[in-house]
This record gives structure tokens, sequence and C-alpha cells, in this order.
């Protein structure tokens, strides 16, 4: 079974700091994506890439940065957190190019609140 | 554009009874279409995915759904529901139109009534 792991279930950050959310995923999986949830709007993708130190925007990549360094880990960065990033971040991963038949494994999430 | 319609953001029904969840979407050709659960406090899981092939489509635990192209739907339904099916359920698909990009239905709450 595919496993994806993010390193937090829970985070609580103040206003102006830098957070980061790692995911790692143990299939080796050429895609990895964040998304993030909130109630009433689905998941919103904020950046996927498709191959190490490969990025590319989503739909909402607006106060966020990715890294992959390598090809298991994806790590989503706010540079400065703000109260409206409070939020569900899901990590997710697949094989293939772009979601081309291929499912999405997720993580179990990060409940991020920013104070 | 790509978009999908999840009607009902919350649907209740009585355990044994059948449960209905709608998804509609918009797409110029036929794209691929899946079904995912969140179960409380989890991420989500593939439930099914229609690609191509026959219309009628078996999940996991008991769920199917059918890609009717000439409706632009994909209904989610179950036979008779069991008190562990309440969980959110989100449609979602991918095609050319969205360059394979997964869209999103905002999802729909699933309550079981004993």
């Amino acid at each position: 079974d595919v496993k994806v792991t993010q390193s937090s279930r829970y985070l609580v950050k103040r206003t102006g700091e830098k957070v980061f959310l790692e995911c790692v995923q143990d299939m080796d999986h050429e895609n990895m994506f964040w998304y993030r949830q909130d109630p009433g709007l689905g998941l919103r993708l904020i950046y996927f890439s498709y191959d190490v130190k490969m990025k590319e925007k989503g739909d909402i990549p607006e106060g966020y940065s990715v890294s992959r360094e390598k090809k298991e880990r994806f790590s989503l960065i706010l540079e400065s957190a703000s109260t409206n990033q409070t939020s569900m971040y899901l990590c997710a991963s697949s094989l293939g190019t772009g979601a081309l038949g291929s499912p999405l494994h997720f993580g179990n999430g990060t409940r991020l609140t920013v104070t | 554009a790509q978009s999908v319609t999840q009607l009902g953001s919350h649907v209740s029904v009585s355990e044994g009874a059948l449960v209905l969840l709608r998804c509609n979407y918009s797409s110029s050709v036929p794209p691929y279409l899946f079904w995912y659960v969140q179960y409380p406090n989890q991420g989500l899981q593939l439930l099914l995915k229609y690609t191509t092939g026959a219309t009628l489509v078996k999940g996991i635990n008991g769920f199917e759904a059918e890609f009717k192209k000439s409706e632009t739907s994909f209904h989610l339904t179950k036979p008779s529901a069991h008190m562990s099916d309440a969980a959110e359920y989100f449609c979602a698909v991918s095609g050319p139109d969205s360059n394979y990009q997964l869209i999103w239905g905002a999802g729909t709450k699933l309550i079981i009534k004993p």
C-alpha cells in the first residue's frame, strides 16, 4: 500500500512565522501535490510537482512556496503565516504525468491554525 | 473550463436505506471521473474511478457509480447504508480541458440516521 506521511497532524503558529509542512511518500511516485481544504470549498490546489526540483503553481499559490529536493519529499512553506491560511492541508502523490487516470494517494492532513 | 457540481452539501439517510450522492460535470470531451471518501480526521481515499470501458463502475465498501455521458453525470449509489458510511464524499474530474489536473466538487457530507 502507498503511504503518504505528513509530519504533523496539528500545528499552531503565530502570524508572521515561517511555517514548514513536510510530506513523504514511499512508492516512488513522480507527482506530488499540496491542497488546502476549507468547508464548502472542496479541495484547492496550491502547488504540484511532477519531478525532483520541478514545481508548478496551482489555483491558489499566493503566500506559499514549495521545495522538492528528493523524489519522496515535498515541502510546503508559508513564508509569513497569516490568519487566512488557517486551514487543513493535504498532501498527495500519484504515478505518471498529471492525473491521467492515475488516482491520488493522500496523507492524513495537517490542520494548521494561525493566531 | 471543466467544473464539477455536487448537489447537496449534506445528505441524510436512514441506516439500511439507499444512498444516492449526485455529481454533474461539464466537459467538452468524456473525462476521467473519480469518487473519493474522507472519514473524520483522515485524508481522502479513492472509492472508485471511471476511465474507459464499462460505464457502471464498482468500488469499495459496496458503492458503485454510473457514467452517463448524455446527462454529464456520475452519481454515486449504495443499496443499503451502514453507519460506517458516514463521511464526506468528493467527486472529481480530469481531462484535456483541465490539462489532466483534477477538478474537485465541493463535497457532500453523508449523515446516517440510526
